[in-house]
């Protein structure tokens, strides 16, 4: 109950394609989903992130989509291009105080020129 | 901006040697994190802290210790260093009632 599911483990995107990575939960407690960008030497940094009452957010090319009766939520970038290549992480919190966070596995994306 | 500093980049230390790995945040933070990174695995919670002097595990807290004595500093420590230990150590921290955690650039430690 307390993992975070996320498939693909790699992804290869040409540039301009919309690049996809998927992320399933079983815990309902869990009520803050957000998606982590890490690129190589650096530490994870939150790139867009989403609560339950709502279904979808944009912020530019990256969107999330969830569905809380699959319990699931998924990331979408748009227009891919070579500086998106980067691993990125789903996490889910059940808030309070502390606020930890329990990690997906992580998606190395690669997009291609 | 938020910084967070992690006293290394890379690390070598040798099985059984006592290993330090300091993490210093500047926002005034409530809550300290500190991860292992390994490929396939994610990033694990190994402990975590709410207020200085206050400690609690994660999900993978054997073989580490955790000191937190000023606000500013995190700091997590292998007793007795061994070979599964050899990872990627990354710090974050967050305000207290704040989700969003800012992360260190990490401390690639291996332990021949």
């Amino acid at each position: 109950q307390q993992q975070v599911k996320q498939s693909p483990q790699s992804l290869i995107v040409q540039k301009g394609g919309i690049s996809i990575i998927n992320c399933a939960y079983e815990n309902t407690a869990f009520d803050y989903f957000p998606w982590y960008q890490q690129f190589p030497g650096k530490g994870p940094a939150l790139l867009i992130a989403i609560r339950p009452d709502v279904s979808e957010k944009k912020e530019g090319r990256f969107t999330i989509s969830f569905n809380k009766s699959a319990k699931q939520f998924s990331l979408h970038i748009m227009d891919s291009q070579p500086g998106d290549s980067a691993t990125y992480f789903c996490a889910a919190n059940y808030g309070g105080a502390t606020n930890k966070l329990i990690f997906g596995t992580g998606t190395l994306l690669a997009v291609q020129p | 901006d938020v910084k967070v500093t992690q006293s290394s980049r890379y690390l070598v230390k040798r099985t059984g040697e006592k290993v330090f790995l300091e993490c210093v945040q500047d926002m005034d933070h409530e809550n300290m994190f500190w991860y292992r990174q390994d490929p396939g695995l994610g990033l694990r919670l190994i402990y975590f802290s709410y207020d200085v002097k206050m400690k609690e595990k994660g999900d993978i807290p054997e073989g580490y210790s955790v000191s937190r004595e000023k606000k500013e500093r995190f700091s997590l420590i292998l007793e007795s260093a061994s070979t599964n230990q050899t990872s990627m150590y990354l710090c974050a921290s967050s305000e207290e009632f704040d989700n969003e955690q800012f992360f260190g650039p990490g401390t690639r430690l291996t332990v021949l």
